[in-house]
């Protein structure tokens, strides 16, 4: 079955610094790719989502992620984080584009000044 | 363009009453989700459909959970009755169609059962 870890539950950076968000995934082909964000008291919004292709994805906000199909891997970046950043993180999965996509558990960010 | 929207925002009942939610997706989108999210965890589908049809209602408490979706627009999610363990948000999200995955979620119904 697929499974989504994200290792981190909890991660706080400085305002201005990197931010990378770990995700992995178990699954035998290339899935469908997705980070979302969750602000408090908010739904879910698309960052950037993987399907084919460069394994690079550029998404909204300046975020970027990488696929890296040897460590099952599709980690989020930032080069430079501001405060209104602040806020949940969900990587998901998906086995095909017909397919329910699987969420990970989510890593919280602080941000602080 | 109107996003998702859930009704209501926050709701809190008694245990054993029931209580139902309400979603409108965004106009033209065809597969409606509901998923479940408790505190400090991702969401978890609990059923899709695709129109009027519920092409995955695998996750769904039957006991106590219901929905609809009539028309293949908005959908109704039920519980009945609800349990202490049901306190969680429920989110509903929407999708052009089943091949695209692409989901828009509304700000979700955070139901407390006392």
């Amino acid at each position: 079955a697929q499974s989504v870890t994200q290792p981190d539950i909890h991660i706080t950076v400085s305002e201005g610094a990197s931010l990378e968000l770990r995700c992995n995934y178990s699954y035998g082909a290339t899935p469908y790719l997705f980070w979302y964000v969750q602000s408090p008291g908010q739904g879910l919004q698309l960052l950037l989502k993987y399907f084919s292709g460069d394994t690079l994805v550029q998404g909204i906000k300046g975020f970027e992620a990488e696929f890296k199909r040897s460590q099952s891997s599709f980690n989020l970046r930032k080069p430079s984080v501001h405060w209104s950043d602040a806020a949940e993180y969900f990587c998901a999965v998906g086995e095909t584009s017909y397919d329910k996509v699987i969420f990970g558990p989510g890593t919280s960010l602080s941000v602080i000044p | 363009e109107a996003g998702v929207v859930q009704s209501p925002r926050y709701k809190i009942i008694e245990k054993k009453q029931p209580v139902a939610f309400w979603c409108n997706p965004i106009s033209g989108h065809n597969t409606l989700y509901w998923y479940l999210q408790n505190l400090g965890q991702g969401p978890e589908l609990l059923i899709r459909y695709e129109n009027e049809e519920a092409v995955d209602d695998s996750q769904l408490p039957k006991d106590r959970f219901s929905a609809e979706r009539l028309k293949g627009v908005d959908s109704t999610l039920k519980i009945q009755p609800a349990e202490l363990g049901d306190s969680a948000v429920y989110l509903c999200a929407s999708s052009l169609n089943l091949g695209h995955n692409e989901q828009f979620f509304g700000p979700g119904t955070r139901l407390t059962v006392l």
